[in-house]
């Protein structure tokens, strides 16, 4: 167990639907890292907060946005769904914003989203 | 664009043989590199990682070994278990870019 909590586990949804996909990093880290898994592309970046503030921007679609709440815990919005978004999508904690720095993310169970 | 990927897709090894795995990268800024190993049905798992000023880390049964000039590095499980049957991710950053890029993967098959 990394400490990091993922909700929900699994998500069935309509194309052209919005999701929230919600994370609570481990007690005491203040990064929180959004990752999309797919068959066919791996692990994908798509942002990074810091306490409340991004920090940086990967591969995320305009139609996607993410939040870091005061009480540290993050939600990935999806919105206009498309069949392509049907993906795991994880979520990572880390102790300080810098990766080089603090070394180790520690990733949750993962949402799996499925589109039809 | 960067990219950081694996040679091999699978690779099977006999329970009690040593199993290395490789990743190669792309971007020569990248500084700073992490194994994952990720199990069915969970989320990637920090094993070992490695800064750009060595060449070779252990860690308990795993050792990661880096080759800044060929941009190419390779984890190394001692004795590979049942219990190492998963599949394995190396990662690659530039220090102060907060993004790290991903390989899409390693599936090692560990056989009875």
């Amino acid at each position: 167990d990394s400490g990091v909590t993922q909700t929900p586990k699994h998500l069935i949804t309509a194309t052209g639907q919005r999701v929230t996909l919600r994370c609570s990093p481990r007690s005491g880290d203040l990064s929180v890292y959004w990752y999309q898994q797919s068959l066919d592309q791996g692990l994908q970046f798509l942002i990074q907060y810091y306490n409340g503030e991004e920090r940086a921007k990967g591969n995320i679609l305009e139609r996607f946005s993410a939040q870091q709440f005061p009480d540290l815990h993050s939600e990935l919005n999806l919105s206009s769904l498309e069949l392509g978004d049907s993906a795991l999508y994880f979520c990572a904690s880390s102790a300080g914003g810098g990766l080089a720095a603090t070394g180790t993310q520690y990733f949750g169970p993962g949402t799996r989203l499925l589109v039809l | 664009g960067e990219s950081v990927g694996l040679h091999l897709p699978t690779l099977s090894v006999q329970e009690g043989d040593n199993s290395i795995i490789n990743c190669a990268y792309s971007n020569s800024a990248s500084d700073y590199f992490i194994w994952y190993k990720q199990e069915s049905g969970k989320g990637p798992q920090f094993i070992i990682d490695i800064r750009s000023n060595m060449d070779k880390r252990q860690g308990q049964r795993v050792t990661v070994l880096l080759n800044k000039t060929v941009k190419h590095l390779s984890l190394q499980i001692a004795a590979t278990q049942p219990g190492d049957s998963a599949v394995y991710f190396c990662a690659g950053s530039v220090s102060g870019t907060y993004k790290y890029i991903f390989g899409t993967g390693t599936r090692l098959k560990v056989l009875a």
